[in-house]
């Protein structure tokens, strides 16, 4: 069974640019989260989506930031416009419905570089 | 909301040693609690977890412990290999993998041969 997939692995923009990260659940895992670790702190919870609606988006740190996660499958995040403070490593992570009461599964995550 | 401290930042031990790692949180309605091995260039997988119900779990050389009173769990590393040396967050929530995860800062534990 495939993980969750993240893509890219590896982004470097300009500030300014625009960069859409994306992520693929663990089939059939309803959950989704974004999550993102800046500077070697800690991981901090951005979002979650349950199935395609958003359960809570109260880690998101502002207006740039674009979640979606259209017919309940895959998420996109986008970042518009980037600033420096942006970079770090944004981890995407799935889970099965709550009543299964399992783990969350992360991806590999992407390394967002803002120069 | 839900605070996680973690200590130490980092660890280094020799081949075979003991590790712990402890964790504080501040919320008393966190009731579930993974910690979660990120090597090189992986994300983040988790290795064991406890539910407040219980007060120690063990998984051949990975043992947690939960002391809810004073707010703070552990984790043990028995026998410690090569292979150990990874990043290691703890992590706390109101629910299990369906609920939102507050982490600590992480622990970078280094294996020494």
């Amino acid at each position: 069974e495939a993980g969750v997939t993240q893509f890219p692995s590896h982004s470097v923009i300009e500030k300014g640019q625009t960069v859409t990260l994306r992520c693929d659940p663990i089939s059939g895992h309803d959950n989704l989260y974004w999550y993102r670790r800046v500077m070697g702190k800690e991981i901090k919870f951005l979002l979650h989506f349950v199935k395609e609606s958003k359960q809570d988006e109260s880690g998101m740190p502002n207006n740039r930031f674009l979640a979606e996660r259209t017919g309940g499958t895959y998420s996109t995040l986008k970042v518009q416009p980037a600033e420096l403070e942006d970079s770090g490593v944004y981890f995407c992570a799935s889970s099965q419905p709550a009543y299964m009461n399992t783990e969350a599964f992360f991806g590999q995550g992407t390394r967002l570089t803002v120069v | 909301g839900e605070n996680v401290e973690q200590h130490p930042s980092t660890l280094s031990v020799q081949e075979g040693d003991s590790a712990v790692i402890k964790c504080t949180y501040s919320d008393s309605a966190s009731n579930y609690f993974p910690w979660y091995k990120q090597e090189l260039g992986k994300g983040p997988q988790l290795i064991i977890d406890i539910r407040s119900n219980v007060g120690e779990k063990k998984d051949q050389r990975i043992a947690v412990t939960l002391n809810k009173t004073a707010k703070h769990f552990s984790l043990h590393i028995t026998e410690t290999q090569p292979e150990d040396s990874a990043v290691y967050f703890c992590a706390a929530s109101s629910g299990s993998g369906y609920s939102t995860l507050t982490f600590g800062k992480g622990t970078m534990l280094l294996v020494s041969p």
